[in-house]
């Protein structure tokens, strides 16, 4: 089993849908999780950290649920500005090589 | 500030040759990482670094090495690229959030490499 999983896609949606990911982590000690976005042929950017709480930020929420060793994103409202690709990660403990990355999840936003 | 900044963004090499990608980050982090990215791949992590003077291997260290010898700059070689080789490389680094023992990463722009 991977690390990290995420669902491929593409998830082609309308613009104004509400798209969500899921992703799934093996480790139950993992410690902090994040969301990245990566244009295609450019950098991962950070998206925002998920917090144990939940929380959110403009259009976008992130959830953790430990007990089933997933986390979340969903997208209010999508934008055709949103197609990108998001990346799960997962920093499972405080050593530099904890970090794993997930495959990512394509999202195409259609006008 | 400009933040990491890694050169070349592009270079074709032939099998067998050498190469060093540089990376440097104006942003006083004490980590840096070297991944690589292949087409719809997540990132593996070939290096990391904790500070100058101090390396450790990742994931995917084969075929490649890094030195720390400065806190801005962290190089990756390449000694006898293979076709294997061929990847998009990023380099990263971050600053270590202490109280949620999390590592905020920072990416260059990407090295697009091809080894024919």
């Amino acid at each position: 089993r991977k690390e990290v999983e995420q669902d491929p896609g593409p998830f082609n949606v309308p613009e104004g849908a509400t798209v969500a990911f899921n992703c799934t982590y093996s480790n139950s000690a993992s410690q902090s999780f994040f969301w990245y976005r990566q244009d295609c042929r450019k950098e991962p950017k950070l998206l925002m950290s998920v917090y144990s709480s939940g929380n959110e930020d403009g259009r976008f929420t992130a959830q953790l649920n430990r007990a089933s060793q997933y986390i979340s994103l969903l997208i209010r409202d999508s934008k055709l500005s949103d197609s990108a690709t998001y990346l799960c990660v997962v920093n499972s403990g405080t050593g530099r090589r904890a970090l794993t990355f997930g495959s990512g999840t394509r999202l195409q936003v259609q006008p | 500030n400009a933040g990491v900044t890694q050169t070349p963004k592009f270079r074709i090499l032939k099998i067998g040759q050498s190469m060093t990608l540089q990376c440097t980050q104006d942003m006083n982090h004490n980590y840096m990482y070297w991944y690589r990215q292949d087409p719809g791949m997540g990132l593996k992590l070939i290096y990391y670094s904790v500070g100058a003077g101090i390396t450790d291997k990742g994931e995917v260290p084969n075929g490649y090495n890094v030195s720390r010898s400065t806190t801005e700059d962290f190089p990756l070689r390449l000694e006898l690229a293979a076709p294997s080789q061929t990847s998009v490389y990023f380099c990263a680094s971050s600053y270590f959030e202490g109280a949620r023992g999390a590592n905020v990463l920072t990416f260059g722009a990407g090295s697009r490499l091809t080894v024919l």
